[in-house]
């Protein structure tokens, strides 16, 4: 019941570093999507791939970059980490039509100092 | 722009007691879904809610929508520590290809 499987789980970063983060969905779901949770901020959308081979813009999409490698996968990528995306990210996926409903992986936080 | 509003973003509860909180979103929306997150914890899918008048309940957690007023209830009935949680809603924006936007969260201290 692996679901939504996130790495890594921590990371810290130093300010200018890169790092991918990495999602994979055992459900055979054709949307992914990454979010950003902040306190008291909710969750923002990053990115999301509403099929294979397609990416778009969600609400801070700034100073990252994802990948939708294949059905599974869905990568984000920091090119130049900033203290401002310390956060948790949340990778998720969707793949029933008449729900829409995201089922989420653990999480992955990361610190930039 | 749609905007989701969660309140009260605190709610000490006395166990026993029953509660409501509420969601309203800003825009025409064809979805609404209700999720927990325990702390340091994933979120996990309580109800979702597709249709206007759309009653769903699991265990002491009612949830209802009104799409007319674009308000969603979270109903708590008598209320124990295993619910102290954060609670947000989502809401699909009709016609938005399954992109939710969240809330910001209401979190749900319950006390003896």
């Amino acid at each position: 019941n692996a679901g939504v499987t996130q790495t890594p789980k921590f990371q810290v970063l130093k300010t200018g570093q890169s790092m991918t983060l990495q999602c994979a969905q055992d459900m055979n779901h054709n949307s992914m999507y990454w979010y950003r949770q902040d306190p008291g901020m909710g969750l923002r959308l990053i990115y999301y791939s509403a099929s294979e081979g397609t990416t778009d813009k969600g609400e801070v999409p700034n100073g990252y970059n994802v990948s939708r490698l294949n059905k599974r996968e869905f990568s984000l990528r920091l090119e130049s980490a900033a203290p401002s995306q310390t956060s948790v990210y949340f990778c998720a996926s969707s793949g029933a039509v008449n729900t829409g409903e995201l089922f989420f992986g653990e999480g992955s936080r990361l610190t930039v100092l | 722009e749609l905007k989701v509003e969660q309140n009260p973003l605190f709610l000490s509860m006395q166990e026993g007691k029953n509660y409501t909180i509420y969601c309203n979103y800003s825009t025409t929306s064809d979805r609404l879904y209700w999720y927990r997150q325990d702390p340091g914890k994933s979120l996990e899918s309580l109800f979702v809610l597709l249709s206007n008048g759309a009653v769903k309940q699991e265990g002491r957690l009612m949830a209802s929508l009104d799409t007319k007023a674009r308000l969603s209830t979270l109903h708590i009935t008598a209320a124990v520590h295993d619910l102290s949680a954060t609670y947000f809603c989502a809401v699909r924006r009709t016609g938005a290809n399954s992109k939710l936007t969240f809330g910001k969260g209401i979190t749900l201290s319950v006390r003896p």
